[in-house]
């Protein structure tokens, strides 16, 4: 079981949008900021979003974070096939002094 | 562009031992923590641990604490995991990835991954 709880799964058809959740406790999310990481089918993880709703660059707009409290969210507009992947929310451990990962949550674009 | 390169997949029996490896260019590798994540097949992601090279401090998860070795040189700008006795619940993807951080963190880029299987 993850430190971290997402969806196992959640989709979407083209065009439309998607919001995924990541919960935790206050040493982890409540005091730390979270990052998105993006896993396309046989490629390495890829950091979506940081700092809670920073976006690297090359990261477009249509992908938004947020945090509030002990959870924070992705939120994909505008769904393209090529988005189908797993999504991974993650954060610092204050306790663990380590990163703690969520389950992942599978993204299927119908 | 900042990258890591790791070593080639590995086939191995339960037992024995393996060193990979997770080469960076194109930063000051001494100056930033690089951990491992082990993906096992079909599974997420679950956080090994890290080490900053300039000086080889380490954290591990308490998962992995004495099941694997982190080590790094900073001379060749290359990390390392190590097992002295793999199992078969080895068999698994292990990734580095350069750790940005106090905060705001994040964990970026990555390596490629390296796929251990062990199988008798």
């Amino acid at each position: 079981q993850s430190v971290l709880t997402q969806p196992p799964s959640a989709s979407g058809t083209p065009g439309q949008g998607v919001t995924i959740s990541c919960s935790g406790s206050s040493s982890k999310i409540g005091t730390n900021t979270v990052s998105w990481y993006q896993q396309l089918p046989g490629t390495a993880p890829k950091v979506l979003i940081y700092n809670n709703n920073q976006r690297p660059s090359g990261v477009p707009d249509r992908i938004y974070g947020s945090k509030s409290g002990t959870s924070a969210s992705l939120a994909i507009s505008g769904l393209q096939s090529e988005d189908e992947g797993d999504y991974y929310c993650a954060t610092w451990d204050d306790s663990l002094h380590g990163w703690v990962f969520g389950g992942g949550t599978k993204l299927t674009v119908l | 562009e900042v990258q890591l390169v790791q070593s080639g997949a590995e086939v191995k029996k339960p037992g024995e031992s393996l060193t990979i490896s997770c080469k960076g260019s194109g930063y000051n590798f001494a100056t930033y923590w690089i951990g491992w994540v082990r993906q096992m097949p079909g599974k997420g992601l679950e956080w090994m641990g890290m080490i900053y090279p300039d000086d080889s401090n380490t954290k591990y998860s308490p998962s992995f604490q004495g099941q694997v070795t982190i080590s790094a040189d900073k001379s060749s700008n290359t990390a390392y995991l190590q097992w002295s006795s793999l199992k078969a619940s080895d068999t698994a993807i292990y990734y580095c990835a350069r750790h940005i951080g106090p905060e705001p963190r994040r964990i970026d880029p990555w390596g490629q991954g390296t796929l251990v299987t062990v199988s008798s």
